[in-house]
């Protein structure tokens, strides 16, 4: 069953612990991005990846990092940094970079207490 | 900055009646993609629109690229509950990535 799975599902943090979102996909897309959603917004890009190790700056990378050593997995960090960072966080990728559809993984809502 | 702007940002409506929500560009799109997110779930992929002036049809919706390639529309014919969530055009404003629109959350009720 092909698909994107992100985990976990709801993650419970302290504030200034660095917290590691997981993304998986079996769909063999090149492309893959993570996405913030605030309540009631948009999504605004953090990270994308075009091809395995390799990845750019989105609008709002501030504070985060991402790693891509595998064509299958694309995992963000959340780092103390990140001023605010208790938001829902989707992972999507395409099967080539640019403009191509993009399926998006469940989500993890990550509260930072 | 260049942009996706969407309009209205929320419309509530009775089951049965039309809704239609309006995306803008700043920029011409090459093409433009609408995608539907149930709440609490994540954006689901409905279409894609290519050509100038294109029209398609899923069923009760209706999605239409401008003529200029700068606009498009999603309108719904007679809701039903199950049409609530929130709806987000997006198009390649840079070449490497869409850029999501700013979304249209419906709520439908009996």
């Amino acid at each position: 069953d092909g698909g994107i799975t992100q985990s976990p599902k709801y993650l419970f943090r302290k504030e200034g612990q660095n917290v590691t979102l997981s993304c998986e996909q079996n769909l063999n897309h090149d492309a893959m991005y993570w996405y913030r959603q605030d309540p009631g917004q948009g999504l605004r890009l953090i990270y994308y990846s075009q091809i395995v190790n390799d990845f750019q700056k989105g609008d709002i990378a501030e504070g985060y990092s991402v790693s891509r050593e595998k064509k299958e997995s694309f995992p963000l960090t959340v780092t103390s940094a990140q001023k605010n960072p208790t938001a829902f966080y989707l992972c999507a990728s395409s099967r080539l970079a640019g403009t191509d559809t993009q399926y998006f993984g469940p989500g993890t809502r990550l509260t930072v207490l | 900055g260049q942009q996706v702007m969407q309009i209205p940002q929320y419309q509530h409506v009775q089951e049965g009646e039309d809704f239609t929500t309006y995306c803008n560009s700043s920029t011409t799109l090459s093409n433009i993609q609408w995608y539907k997110q149930r709440p609490g779930g994540h954006p689901v992929f409905l279409i894609q629109l290519v050509k100038s002036g294109e029209v398609k049809k899923q069923k009760r919706l209706t999605f239409q690229f401008g003529e200029a390639k700068k606009n498009s529309s999603l309108h719904i014919t007679a809701t039903q509950t199950t049409d609530v969530g929130t709806y987000f055009c997006a198009g390649p404003i840079k070449a490497s990535k869409l850029t999501f629109g700013t979304g249209t959350r419906l709520q439908v009720t009996l």
